[in-house]
């Protein structure tokens, strides 16, 4: 059972336009989430998080959006550059427990 | 501080051998968390170690293993391996549940 769950396995983008992606979660106890990037023969790098306390993060060109009504949170970069092409995952956790992964979004900035 | 290391970063090995993987995590964070990656499948995980308890487990057969030391290290060990078992296999650690800074990852070729 998926409970978190990314749809969009890949994502092309033009330099310097808004990249967004979506992430779509089950368990209504789950409090913490978060954001990876990911390039091939590497681990994940951590990018952002957000507490269930907010609707919004914002660091640098990323920001998290969450809407715990509709169970989704969004990742926008922007201004998105070629070096942000990579395999981006977001996880939720549930206090004291394990973290979940999505599938993973491909995304791809075209120069 | 170094990130997280693992050892080796790849292997290869036949069906019904054994293999012990190796995770020494960011100084200072007690949880090590274990998670394998396959194609297609994001990240699965596999166990939570907290101060040398097994906190939290996934949905893994037996054959899947680990332990974590008093220097917080932690070894995942796989038995009786199967062909299904070549993947990407990922160690994170965190403070305590928080989040989690992964390692490079063992690739794992069972042939």
């Amino acid at each position: 059972d998926q409970q978190v769950k990314q749809n969009s396995p890949s994502l092309s983008v033009q330099e310097g336009r808004i990249s967004i992606l979506n992430c779509d979660y089950t368990n209504s106890m789950f409090d913490y989430f978060l954001w990876y990037k990911k390039y091939p023969a590497e681990g994940p790098t951590f990018l952002i998080s957000i507490s269930s306390i907010k609707d919004k993060n914002e660091d640098g060109r990323f920001t998290v959006f969450l809407n715990k009504s509709a169970k989704h949170l969004s990742l926008h970069i922007v201004p998105s550059q070629p070096g942000d092409s990579a395999v981006y995952f977001c996880a939720a956790s549930a206090t004291g427990n394990q973290f979940y992964f999505g599938t993973g979004t491909s995304l791809t900035v075209i120069p | 501080k170094a990130g997280v290391t693992q050892t080796p970063r790849y292997l290869i090995k036949t069906r019904g051998q054994q293999v012990t993987l190796s995770c020494s995590p960011i100084s200072g964070h007690r949880s090590v968390s274990w998670y394998q990656q396959t194609p297609g499948q994001g990240l699965q995980f596999l166990f939570e170690y907290f101060s040398e308890t097994q906190r939290n487990k996934g949905n893994f057969p037996g054959r899947f293993s680990g332990r974590q030391f008093s220097n917080s290290r932690s070894e995942m060990n796989v038995s009786t391996l199967e062909l299904g078992d070549s993947a990407l296999y990922l160690c994170a650690s965190s403070v305590d549940q928080e989040t989690q800074y992964f390692g490079p990852g063992t690739r794992l070729l069972v042939l």
